[in-house]
């Protein structure tokens, strides 16, 4: 199985701040990568997909990109909505893997 | 627009089983693999497999080979997951997803498993 290793598992930051979570996979995933935001009430949102290209609606402040195994989410300027949980997904090969998560916090 | 209604509440006993739906809706559900994820109380996600409606072809991670079987009806563009042999580990969130990536998602059943 594909293991995603995300970092960090959990994150204080400010209004306005820009920051970076990242998904490294074990094996080549050829960018099958999605990034998903969970809010406390357990709703669930997809951001990206295939690792840089951006889903509709979502502000424009998200972007993803990779990097060798390595993948990232970028928030460029924080925004009160975006203090959540997120997720890197692999959808390159079954099983499917989920990254361990990142609790984004305001600090 | 597309929508996954999922199903309520669930309170079971150990042991026994339960069927999990999930209503699609606002798409071709014959063209769409369905994926289904755990979530644990303050634990991640986890994939458990999927089901492509259009000729009910399966895929699942190991560890539920065994505990989970999806099915799906084709006329009523409904998926299932029935989970069986219930323990408390089963107590969980679940989550139907669309498609590759999962690009819309259920709003999630609790499962409890308690006696």
């Amino acid at each position: 199985d594909i293991q995603m290793t995300q970092s960090p598992s959990s994150l204080s930051a400010s209004l306005g701040e820009r920051v970076s979570l990242t998904c490294r996979a074990s094996q080549e995933i050829s960018g099958y990568l999605s990034w998903l935001q969970q809010k406390p009430d357990g709703t669930i949102k997809r951001l990206i997909y295939a690792a840089s290209t951006l889903d509709s609606g979502v502000p424009k402040r998200f972007s993803g990109s990779r990097s060798g195994s390595d993948y990232s989410l970028t928030i460029s300027s924080l925004e009160s909505e975006d203090f959540a949980d997120y997720y890197c997904l692999q959808y390159a090969s079954y099983p499917w893997t989920f990254g361990g998560g990142t609790k984004l916090e305001i600090k | 627009q597309v929508q996954l209604q999922q199903s309520g509440a669930e309170l079971a006993r150990p042991g026994a089983s339960v069927k999990l739906s999930c209503k699609a809706s606002g798409y071709t559900f014959t063209s769409y693999w369905m994926q289904w994820v755990k979530q644990r109380p303050g634990q991640g996600l986890e994939w458990i497999g999927a089901i492509y409606p259009g000729d009910g072809d399966t895929r699942y991670t190991q560890k539920f080979k065994g505990k989970a079987t999806l099915t799906a009806d084709k006329s009523s563009s409904t998926a299932y997951m029935q989970l069986s042999s219930l323990a408390s580990e089963d107590s969980a969130v679940y989550y139907c997803a669309r498609g590759a990536g999962t690009d819309y998602w259920g709003q999630g059943t609790t499962l409890t498993v308690s006696s």
